[in-house]
């Protein structure tokens, strides 16, 4: 089955502890992306990445830090979270970078810094 | 620079009436819009997306949606609203420079049976 998947699903953590959401697609696809959603504020995009090993900011990129060494993993790393950083993430993907190209989001995480 | 907006953050409507949720955005070029659907504790997912080819798109679960240029418009509709069409929808404009999709701030929609 095609899919983005997301680990873990839940996670609470305390200021400053580093910690790692994981992102994998099985289609192949060269976008993938980060957002966070917050009420009343949609989704906002934290990194992106066109391809191995091409990375770029968002338009919320302050405090956490992505990497792109394989084609189907997509990682965010939180170094020190802050409460701020609680939020519901999603990891998607699509395609190509194309402007039209539908994206494929994961199921979400949700995190909650204390 | 691109923004979305959507107007009504929750939407009320009776099992079988009209869902109407509106979405306006501003672009300095043609843009892409689409429209994302997300259930409860679930990713999103695409409804209907306009890409300059036709300006009713149909998508999926009876819903549609009409570009209007002069409106700077991208209205979602769907003539009989059924209880499982309870959740939240994004409106989304593809961005002009680089690779990014900026998304309105969501409308829940309520379906009353």
């Amino acid at each position: 089955e095609a899919q983005v998947t997301q680990n873990p699903r839940y996670l609470i953590t305390v200021t400053g502890k580093k910690l790692t959401v994981t992102c994998s697609q099985n289609m192949n696809h060269e976008y993938m992306s980060w957002y966070r959603q917050d009420p009343g504020l949609g989704l906002r995009q934290i990194y992106y990445s066109m391809n191995v090993e091409v990375t770029d900011k968002g338009d919320v990129p302050e405090g956490y830090k992505v990497s792109r060494k394989e084609k189907r993993n997509f990682p965010l790393i939180l170094e020190s979270p802050s409460p701020n950083q609680t939020s519901l993430y999603f990891c998607a993907s699509s395609l190509t970078r194309r402007k039209d190209n539908e994206q494929f989001f994961g199921p979400g995480t949700r995190l909650t810094v204390l | 620079a691109q923004s979305v907006t959507q107007l009504g953050s929750h939407v009320s409507v009776s099992e079988g009436a009209l869902v109407l949720l509106r979405c306006n955005y501003s672009s300095s070029v043609p843009p892409y819009l689409f429209w994302y659907v997300q259930y409860p504790n679930q990713g999103l997912q695409l409804l209907l997306k306009y890409t300059s080819a036709a300006t009713l798109v149909k998508g999926i679960n009876g819903f549609e949606a009409e570009f209007k240029k002069s409106e700077t418009s991208f209205h979602l509709t769907k003539p009989s609203a059924h209880m499982s069409d309870a959740a939240e929808y994004f409106c989304a404009v593809s961005s002009t420079g680089g690779f990014k999709t900026i998304f309105g701030a969501g409308t829940r929609l309520f379906v009353k049976a």
